[in-house]
């Protein structure tokens, strides 16, 4: 099994600023993509990155996966009360057979 | 996309006893996975439900504690069976064509008295 460190555990901001969520590995993933669980509810998948060095955008969630596939980042601007969630990173296994998730950001925004 | 619903949502048990949880997606889909979860933690997969034939488990986890069925494209159930109170958590089914689209269900929160 390949295994993916996500950091920081725990993050509580105020409303308007910046943050960045990391997925490190020292394994290839052929893909990498992150989802969002509010409490009560399943993962929902944000983003798919696969080719090494893409970055993709949605609204203010910028995603990044590093040029050797190892490692992704997750940024967002001017975080809202509406972000907080527990944010998911998760590769898919170069056996293409199932994902390995991250262990999780929950994070915090305060108005 | 694909909707994946569960039932039951939550319930509680007695030790010793078992439970079926059913996974219903609203379209035919390639793989189906269970996962557990503790709150507010990390996924773990437990199995993949292969159609027609045994689920494939994941190291820790036996059919004969979880035994999973998965008669067609659209259905799964997984049994949690002779339940003590460390089988208590947040069990997920997931379905997709491939791994990196994956689409979850809202869970099951089971609780083990």
């Amino acid at each position: 099994t390949q295994l993916l460190e996500q950091s920081p555990q725990f993050l509580s901001i105020q409303e308007g600023e910046n943050l960045t969520v990391y997925c490190n590995s020292s394994s290839v993933f052929s893909s990498l993509q992150w989802y969002r669980q509010e409490p009560g509810e399943g993962p929902v998948l944000l983003v798919t990155v696969v080719t090494g060095g893409e970055v993709k955008k949605l609204k203010r969630l910028t995603f990044q996966f590093g040029d050797a596939r190892k490692d992704s980042s997750l940024h967002i601007t001017a975080a809202q009360p509406g972000d907080t969630g527990l944010y998911l990173c998760a590769g898919e296994e170069t056996s293409g057979s199932r994902l390995t998730f991250g262990e999780g950001t929950q994070l915090t925004v305060n108005p | 996309s694909a909707v994946i619903s569960q039932k039951p949502s939550r319930d509680i048990c007695q030790r010793g006893t078992s439970l079926t949880i059913q996974c219903q997606v609203d379209s035919q889909v390639t793989m189906m996975f269970w996962y557990r979860q503790q709150p507010g933690q990390s996924l773990t997969l437990i199995a993949t439900a292969n159609q027609g034939s045994e689920a494939t488990y994941e190291s820790g986890f036996v059919i004969d504690k979880f035994p999973i069925s998965r008669p067609n494209l659209t259905f799964s159930t997984l049994t949690v069976s002779n339940m003590s109170p460390e089988d208590s958590s947040i069990y997920l089914c997931s379905g997709g064509h491939v791994p990196e689209t994956q689409y979850f269900g809202p869970g099951t929160r089971l609780l083990v008295l």
